[in-house]
């Protein structure tokens, strides 16, 4: 299976930071890439899939890029409802697998 | 509207069986390919099977030849069933939409087992 690695694991920012979060692929993956917003006791929801197209109704300060085994999500400003669990998950084969998560805190 | 809701989670022993359900509206099961993601306590994502539109199915190696897709078409309804339990299976599980990323979730059913 293909192993998602983010990083960092957790880290904390302040309303209106820009942040990024990394997310590499154990082999290449083309742009076969997914990010999700998971909040406390809530089902994911999708940002952004083939690496870099925002899913709608997703505000457009979120942003990815990356192909091959390196990705990125960017938030360009952070609001007070995005401190949450961001994944990254690979489906260019089966299984689909998931980054182990960032949590992204206030500071 | 899209949404998915899932049912039958609860308590059971190791070794035990336990049927989810997702029922689904707002869009057919049947012309669409669905999944069961499930996440551990504190832990992250897992992909664990779908089902194609075509009937299809493919599982995860952790429950492989334990757990079954289906699909009921007269009720628009996702199932997982769940056999031969083991601790390690307990987790949230959520049945979501799609084959590659997951557009709609539903809320989620956790599954405890324990003795």
């Amino acid at each position: 299976a293909i192993r998602m690695t983010q990083s960092p694991s957790s880290f904390s920012a302040s309303t209106g930071d820009r942040v990024t979060i990394t997310c590499r692929a154990s082999q290449g993956i083309s742009s076969y890439l997914a990010w999700y917003q998971q909040k406390p006791g809530k089902a994911p929801k999708l940002l952004i899939y083939a690496a870099s197209t925002l899913q709608s109704g997703v505000p457009s300060r979120f942003s990815g890029s990356g192909s091959g085994t390196d990705f990125t999500l960017t938030i360009s400003c952070l609001q007070s409802e995005d401190f949450a669990t961001y994944y990254c998950q690979q489906y260019y084969s089966y299984p689909s697998t998931f980054g182990q998560g960032t949590k992204l805190e206030i500071k | 509207e899209v949404q998915l809701v899932e049912s039958g989670g609860g308590l059971i022993q190791p070794g035990g069986s336990l049927r989810l359900s997702c029922a689904a509206s707002g869009f057919t099961v049947s012309s669409n390919y669905m999944s069961w993601v499930r996440q551990a306590p504190g832990k992250g994502l897992e992909w664990v099977s779908v089902i194609y539109s075509g009937g299809s199915t493919y599982y995860a190696d952790s429950v492989k030849g334990r757990f079954t897709i289906s699909r009921d078409n007269s009720k628009n309804t996702l199932y997982l069933q769940m056999n031969s339990l083991r601790a390690e299976d307990t987790a949230v599980y959520y049945c979501a939409r799609g084959n590659e990323y997951f557009q709609h979730w539903g809320q989620g059913t956790l599954v405890t087992v324990s003795s």
